[in-house]
């Protein structure tokens, strides 16, 4: 079945460092995947997709580009900000019919910025 | 403004409890889903409601049962509580056929002694 690996955290930064959170997956052709965001106390909210091979998602200064070859959906920032730290979780929709109605998502990883 | 909305942000049960947590959204989405989420384990699904009285399971349903007489409302019914429930739930809903982009709500976090 279809499946998201992403690092495990915690990841622990400075304020205006370099982010990046790795993200992989198994599945048959070509799903569309997700970052999602939980701030803390909230819920899950969508940061950036995208649909097909080479395509790159960005928003709020993250972006990730679907590598198809390498199946890998890395999360990106050049600068972090206190305000990122969160919890990023990385999602895809599967294209088997039976189970293209879901998300499957990654365990989740814990990012905290400091000042 | 898109909302989701539960109706409690914590809870706390006892073991054998019947317990309901309920789920509304105002955006007309057709599909509506519950989750619970546990460290280290991510998001798991319990069911997912494609429609008005339609559901199917999920990932982990056992333990769990659903109710959808409303397309706003998605109940999630544990019959009877216990502790390896407790746990954070999550409800979502989307729209069929679109972006697949899913909006939560707050989550409501259960604990069952």
């Amino acid at each position: 079945g279809d499946s998201v690996t992403q690092m495990e955290g915690p990841v622990t930064l400075s304020e205006e460092a370099f982010l990046t959170i790795n993200c992989t997956y198994t599945a048959t052709g070509y799903p569309s995947l997700f970052w999602y965001v939980q701030y803390p106390g909230e819920g899950l909210q969508l940061l950036l997709k995208a649909t097909k091979a080479d395509d790159k998602g960005s928003n709020k200064g993250f972006e990730a580009t679907y590598r198809k070859e390498t199946t890998s959906f890395h999360l990106e920032k050049g600068s972090v900000q206190v305000s990122d730290s969160a919890v990023y979780f990385c999602a895809l929709r599967g294209v088997r019919e039976g189970s293209n109605y879901k998300l499957t998502f990654g365990k989740g990883t814990l990012l905290t910025v400091n000042p | 403004d898109v909302k989701v909305t539960q109706s409690s942000r914590y809870l706390v049960k006892r073991t054998g409890e019947k317990v309901f947590l309920e789920c509304v959204q105002d955006m007309d989405h057709e599909n509506m889903f519950w989750y619970r989420q546990d460290p280290g384990l991510g998001l798991r699904l319990i069911y997912f409601s494609y429609d008005v009285k339609m559901k199917e399971k999920g990932d982990i349903p056992e333990g769990y049962s659903v109710s959808r007489e409303k397309k706003e409302r998605f109940s999630l019914i544990l019959e009877s509580a216990s502790t390896n429930q407790t746990s954070m739930y999550l409800c979502a809903s989307r729209v069929a056929g679109g972006s697949h982009e899913q909006f939560f709500g707050p989550g409501t976090r259960l604990t069952v002694l």
